[in-house]
């Protein structure tokens, strides 16, 4: 099984700061990366697929670059609404597609 | 519009069976895959297994195999998460989504999420 370790845990970002995340695949995954946002007593949601294709409705402020093992989710300006926990998902070795433990990113 | 949307919390006691659900609207439910996903309290996500409605082609994660079963009804649009003998441990949040696969790109994400059942065991 592919394991997907996220760092760091927690990200203290001031608001208009730019807030850099990282993905670590236990082997290659190609491109096949995703990232979801969870905000507290809702759904994830997409925001990027393919490791660098932002989802529909995505506002252009969210990145994601990287390749094989190592991936990065960069939110060039955080808005008060980015404060939240953001998950890496691969999807190159079905069916177990898992997830890494998450980065929650907190006001400074 | 694409929604799933999930049967309502659930409160059960160790040893008893649950069946939660997730209908599906607004695109092909029949030819996309449904995918779990679950969340124990203050935890991260668990990729639990996926299911294909249109033939019940089902693919568990090693971690949830044998543990619950994924089923589906392509009739109405809805699949199902199911347990035989629920444990406390078994208390979480879980999530369905839809699995879009893109036979274009090659690339798969969960593109709509149900708002979650919260299952809570406990005697």
């Amino acid at each position: 099984e592919i394991v997907m370790t996220q760092s760091p845990a927690t990200l203290s970002v001031s608001p208009g700061e730019r807030a850099t995340l990282s993905c670590r695949a236990s082997q290659s995954v190609t491109n096949n990366l995703a990232w979801y946002q969870q905000k507290p007593g809702q759904a994830p949601r997409l925001l990027i697929y393919g490791a660098s294709t932002r989802a529909t409705g995505i506002p252009a402020r969210f990145s994601g670059s990287g390749s094989e093992t190592e991936f990065t989710l960069t939110i060039s300006s955080l808005q008060s609404e980015d404060f939240a926990v953001y998950y890496c998902q691969h999807y190159n070795n079905w069916p177990s597609l898992t997830f890494g433990g998450g980065t929650k990113v907190e006001i400074k | 519009e694409v929604q799933l949307v999930q049967s309502g919390a659930e409160v059960k006691k160790p040893g008893e069976s649950l069946k939660i659900s997730c209908k599906g609207s607004g695109y092909s439910f029949t030819n996309n895959w449904i995918g779990w996903v679950r969340q124990m309290p203050g935890k991260g996500l668990e990729w639990m297994g996926i299911i294909y409605p249109s033939d019940s082609e089902t693919k568990y994660s090693p971690s949830f195999q044998g543990q619950v079963t994924i089923s589906a009804d392509k009739s109405i649009s809805t699949a199902y998460l199911q347990w035989n003998s629920l444990k406390a441990s078994d208390t979480a949040m879980y999530y369905c989504a839809r699995l879009y696969y893109d036979i274009l790109t090659g690339y798969s994400r969960l593109d709509h999420w149900g708002q979650g059942t919260l299952v809570t065991v406990s005697s």
